[in-house]
């Protein structure tokens, strides 16, 4: 059973940079075929994807973001990580990894969630 | 980008219900669409891929049909549980875009 858990900080400055992480338990982030998603939920509102890194570290974003998200893994850690730059306060969210499997296209694990403020 | 329309927004409905939620794509997506039911404080969970394919653990009240532009999401008898927001996901093309929500309510 393959478990995802995220964290980071609960509360970021606008401008400054948010850095979260995911740690996989129960299956390899290296494993064929698997797929590591950032999707974030502001707070009332409906699902963003923000992209993916791929088993072979393959990256794709979504391009409606621009370029301020960047997502990275460790694989020695089992980890991976979206990093935000300049945040604003419509970056204010519950921000979610998940894992897809074969294409891409359905993430079906997920973690809990972390609620990232975004707050001067 | 493909957009996700779903509808209603809201319904209200008591247990023992068939309740009936209906998501439209911008173009079409073939059977590249998923069904997920999030609670409260929760993450989304996965019910339905490729419009039909019910993902494993899932009752099988909850069924997926469609193809192309326009899909269903059906509760046959609504439970306790059920009461819950629903969002389809387009996995025609990236960025995986979403529905903006149905919320299931009791009535």
């Amino acid at each position: 059973q393959v478990q995802l858990q995220e964290s980071g900080p609960g509360l970021v400055k606008p401008s400054q940079t948010l850095s979260l992480t995911c740690t996989v338990s129960g299956g390899s982030i290296s494993s064929r075929d698997s797929y590591w998603s950032w999707i974030r939920q502001p707070p009332g509102k409906g699902l963003e994807w923000i992209g993916y890194i791929s088993y072979s570290g393959k990256t794709y974003y979504n391009p409606s973001l621009k370029s301020r998200f960047t997502i990275s893994a460790d694989t020695s850690k089992n980890q991976f990580s979206l990093k935000v730059s300049s945040v604003n306060v419509a970056d204010t969210a519950v921000y979610y990894c998940a894992r897809s499997y074969g294409s891409g296209s359905y993430p079906d694990y997920w973690g809990q969630g972390t609620l990232v403020t975004v707050s001067s | 980008d493909i957009q996700m329309t779903q509808s209603p927004s809201s319904v209200s409905a008591s247990v023992g219900d068939r309740v009936i939620i209906t998501c439209r794509a911008s173009q079409g997506i073939s059977s590249w669409l998923a069904w997920y039911q999030q609670k409260p404080g929760k993450a989304p969970k996965l019910l339905i891929y490729a419009a039909s394919s019910l993902q494993s653990g899932v009752p099988s009240r909850f069924s997926g049909s469609g193809s192309g532009t326009d899909f269903t999401l059906t509760i046959s008898s609504l439970q306790p549980e059920d009461f819950a927001t629903y969002y389809c996901q387009q996995a025609n093309s990236f960025p995986l875009t979403f529905g903006g929500g149905t919320r299931v309510e009791i009535k």
